[in-house]
């Protein structure tokens, strides 16, 4: 298996923009997660979805932020509009039958916003 | 408020030698507690997971382990190599309705030949 597939890798956008993060998780994973990393605050959970149904999404942090996951192998995060605070390296991970066994994360997409 | 605090921030060894990060955890209740590794520019990468009852977990030269009584773990590197420089986070689960997750903000090791 190619392991948790994002895209694209770096994003670079200018403020007002709409911004779409994808991702594909492993396949079988019935758990995806959305994870955001910068220096200051280390990694935080965004939202999660088990079976394409979001569970938590406590960590999104203001209706700029959604997520779908329309099908099993495939979910997206968007920004709209962005802001230049919201630059930061995107993670997703998955995992298989709990949110509580190890999760494998994708390589990330490092989001700048002007 | 759940926590996880780790030590130290930063750490610079040589090639070969022994070295031990810290977790402090105010996660409660408890669930599991994972070492990831986190190469530049990659994404976490899971060591161990450990669960109430264990103690001691390893993954080749890594060594974790866990008391529960006193909300401590510690991850032992054993005969460093140039390729363990990365940061290394400490991650605690809470149990209950669903899964609470909370991250240490990581100990970044560098290690020199």
């Amino acid at each position: 298996d190619a392991g948790v597939i994002q895209s694209p890798r770096h994003e670079v956008t200018e403020m007002g923009q709409e911004v779409t993060l994808r991702c594909k998780p492993i396949s079988g994973h019935d758990y995806l997660f959305w994870y955001r990393q910068t220096m200051m605050r280390g990694l935080e959970l965004l939202i999660y979805f088990n079976n394409n149904v979001p569970i938590d999404d406590s960590g999104m942090p203001e209706d700029r932020f959604s997520a779908k996951m329309p099908n099993a192998s495939f979910s997206t995060l968007k920004i709209q509009p962005s802001e230049p605070r919201d630059s930061a390296v995107y993670f997703c991970a998955s995992s298989l039958g709990s949110a509580q066994n190890i999760q494998y994360f994708g390589a990330g997409t490092r989001l700048s916003v002007l | 408020k759940n926590q996880v605090e780790q030590s130290p921030q930063s750490l610079i060894i040589l090639e070969g030698k022994n070295c031990t990060l810290q977790c402090n955890y105010t996660v409660s209740p408890f669930s599991n507690l994972r070492w990831y590794k986190q190469d530049t520019g990659r994404g976490p990468v899971s060591l161990t997971i450990m669960t109430f009852s264990e103690n001691t977990k390893s993954n080749g030269r890594y060594t974790a382990t866990l008391d529960a009584d006193t909300k401590q773990s510690s991850l032992h590197i054993t005969a460093s190599q140039l390729s363990d420089s990365a940061s290394y986070i400490c991650v605690v689960a809470s149990s209950g309705g669903y899964q609470k997750v909370t991250f240490g903000t990581g100990t970044k090791l560098q290690v020199i030949p």
